[in-house]
């Protein structure tokens, strides 16, 4: 398998603009989940999906940021309008289940930079 | 709350053995795990405790004390490439989202 699948791998774009960040997990992967780095605040989980259906947003920052996931090998993570303070990288990860002793699999991340 | 705390960098010498600590305070505790994280890559697994004691797995160790909220984990015959953040992350329970980590430890290994 290829592993996670991410695009783009980096994102530069200008305050107020729409941003969509995607993600491919591992097929078998039951679980997907959108992740945010950054210096000040390291690895913080945004949303979760199960079977494609969100479990958990209560990461999510505020209504600027939304996720979807069509399908079992798709999903977005959108921001609308961009501010300067979402400059981060955006790593997705797949799980095969959802117990704790799973280990995750992360994509290489999205650097996204808002001007 | 909910807290981990790992120190922010160390250094280190090639062929030394050096241990990384991380303590939390969580709400529920399912289960500890360590990721690698080389600079501008994606954080990849390398330990899962959830029993006390020590799981070793080649040149890396981890150690847990759940009564403590305590684990580290230790880096033997340490390599240039072992150069990488550490990030301490705790399974707090519940369905897998509950993983919560901690800022990472960044270890510099020098010659």
């Amino acid at each position: 398998d290829a592993g996670v699948i991410q695009s783009p791998r980096h994102e530069v774009t200008e305050m107020g603009q729409e941003v969509t960040l995607r993600c491919k997990p591992i097929s078998g992967h039951d679980y997907l989940f959108w992740y945010r780095q950054t210096m000040m605040r390291g690895l913080e989980l945004l949303i979760y999906f199960n079977n494609n259906v969100p479990i958990d947003d209560s990461g999510m920052p505020e209504d600027r940021f939304s996720a979807k996931m069509p399908n079992a090998s798709f999903s977005t993570l959108k921001i609308q309008p961009s501010e300067p303070r979402d400059s981060a990288v955006y790593f997705c990860a797949s799980s095969y289940t959802g117990t704790g002793t799973d280990e995750q699999y992360f994509g290489p991340g999205t650097r996204l930079t808002v001007t | 709350g909910q807290n981990i705390d790992q120190p922010t960098e160390m250094t280190a010498t090639e062929g030394a053995i050096v241990q990384i600590n991380c303590t939390y305070q969580t709400s529920g505790f399912n289960g500890l795990f360590w990721y690698q994280q080389h600079a501008g890559e994606a954080p990849t697994f390398l330990s899962y405790n959830v029993l006390d004691g020590l799981e070793e797995k080649g040149r890396f160790s981890s150690f847990l004390s759940r009564s403590k909220g305590y684990s580290y984990l230790l880096l033997k015959e340490l390599q240039m490439k072992d150069s990488a953040s550490y990030l301490c992350a705790v399974y707090n329970g519940g369905s897998q989202g509950n993983l919560i980590f901690g800022k990472g430890t960044k270890l510099s290994v020098k010659p």
